[in-house]
């Protein structure tokens, strides 16, 4: 199995540019998540999916927006690229609605390193 | 104050010696626990979750002090492959689906 798949594994843009970040999952999943990682901080979320269909804000939503296409997939774009969105940038999924369950653990793909000019 | 405090490191230690650290975490209603192995520019791994009477995998120990606030993880007989960032991952449970995350705590492990 593939588990979290993310595509592209790096990227640089232009300030003002736009790009998506694309990422599926092959285990059968229901939730969804992207996270940004930055130096000296924990992981952030920034948009998650509790289930086909839905969308919810995280922590750090600005500037982003997501797209929860079908089970599989679940996008974030960058619709005007920030220097500020530079960071790593991780989708994982949970079996489970709620992340908390002990057997429900998160799995991460394995990252897009963004950096903007 | 950040949510979920960890002390960065690094640890450096000697191959087969102990090494042990804490995470605190603010919120007093958390639920969930866990640990999770982040190796250079990868992505995080469960390492183990931690439950309220403590636990062990192998060689590694969590502890949960909910007095105090902290989780700690203890890893004996440490092997080089060890050398990581342990990432402590907590879950309020006023946030659903909202882990919080540590900035991680780095472990170097030296022949």
């Amino acid at each position: 199995n593939a588990g979290v798949t993310q595509t592209p594994k790096f990227q640089v843009l232009k300030t003002g540019q736009s790009m998506t970040l694309q990422c599926a999952q092959d285990m059968n999943h229901n939730s969804m998540y992207w996270y940004r990682q930055d130096p000296g901080m924990g992981l952030r979320l920034i948009y998650y999916s509790a289930s086909e269909g839905t969308t919810d804000k995280g922590e750090v939503p600005n500037g982003y927006n997501v797209s929860r296409l079908n089970k599989r997939e679940f996008s974030l774009r960058l619709e005007s690229a920030a220097p500020s969105q530079t960071s790593v940038y991780f989708c994982a999924s949970t079996r489970d609605r709620a992340a908390s369950s002990y057997k429900s653990p998160l799995h991460f793909g394995n990252g897009t390193r963004l950096t903007v000019t | 104050r950040k949510e979920v405090e960890q002390d960065p490191g690094p640890f450096n230690v000697p191959e087969g010696a102990t090494v042990a650290f804490n995470c605190t975490y603010s919120n007093s209603a958390s639920q969930s626990f866990f640990w999770y192995r982040q190796d250079c520019r990868k992505e995080p791994k469960l390492l183990m979750s931690v439950y309220s009477s403590g636990n062990e995998d192998g060689r590694f120990t969590a502890q949960l002090n909910r007095a105090s606030q902290y989780i700690s993880l203890l890893i004996r007989d440490s092997k080089l492959s060890d050398s990581a960032t342990y990432l402590c991952v907590v879950n309020p449970t006023d946030s659903w689906g909202k882990l919080q995350f540590g900035a991680g705590t780095q472990v170097v492990v030296t022949p």
